[in-house]
């Protein structure tokens, strides 16, 4: 089964909205990680937040982690229309190595 | 190389032939690993290469499904017997694990099984 599920499933939007999407997992990680997939091809590294950390920032995004209810969030401010794309979250189980992707948000932002 | 190259980028097979998908990762990346994603679906774990540790193969959805990695270099996925099922992109994505973990992706192999 997967290690992280996103909610919501799909989500649409109008340019220079917040999209929020959330991620939650079952076991304990070292880190979460971000990432973006256009087309269904090549997914693209967003961002990465470690177990200590609590929030971290990139550009227009922020990601939230919260250990003790295993969850995390990725908030995209001021949305644009090539923010379209599915996004996905994913986490290595405490164990090093392997990354276990969720099921992914669908995110449209309608210009 | 300059990144994760896979090929071919698009494969279409009859049912019950054997196909391989290769994946030439980046240049010095220990780490290298398979992910099958079916049409509108997430990603699913297949298998885990890591320096010369034995490959992490739990993710292998059947004995029709073998991996093989040379050293550090390219990798390559077999499927023995294709059923329509095994339609999917395969994607690869490789990363210089203990050192940085974000994993870098190629673009993948479109698979269709007729």
């Amino acid at each position: 089964s997967q290690q992280g599920e996103e909610d919501p499933q799909a989500l649409s939007i109008q340019e220079g909205e917040n999209a929020t999407m959330n991620c939650s997992y079952k076991t304990s990680i070292n880190n979460l990680q971000w990432y973006r997939q256009n087309s269904g091809r090549g997914l693209v590294h967003l961002i990465l937040i470690r177990s200590n950390e609590r929030e971290k920032h990139s550009g227009r995004l922020r990601v939230t982690l919260d250990t003790s209810k295993k969850s995390s969030s990725l908030l995209i401010t001021a949305s644009r229309a090539a923010d379209t794309a599915s996004y996905f979250c994913a986490t290595d189980r405490n164990q090093g190595g392997k990354l276990i992707f969720g099921q992914g948000t669908e995110l449209s932002v309608k210009p | 190389g300059a990144g994760v190259s896979q090929s071919p980028s698009n494969k279409v097979t009859e049912k019950g032939k054997d196909v391989e998908l290769r994946c030439d990762p980046i240049s010095g990346h220990t780490a290298l690993y398979w992910y099958r994603q079916r049409l509108g679906q997430g990603l699913e774990f297949l298998i885990y290469f890591q320096g010369n540790s034995a490959p992490d193969k739990s993710g292998l959805p059947s004995d029709r499904f073998s991996a093989e990695r040379t050293g550090e270099s390219v990798s390559t996925l077999t499927i023995q017997r294709t059923q329509q099922e095994d339609s999917a992109v395969y994607l690869c994505a490789s990363s210089l694990f203990g050192v940085d973990e974000k994993l870098f992706f190629g673009s993948g192999t479109q698979l269709s099984v007729l």
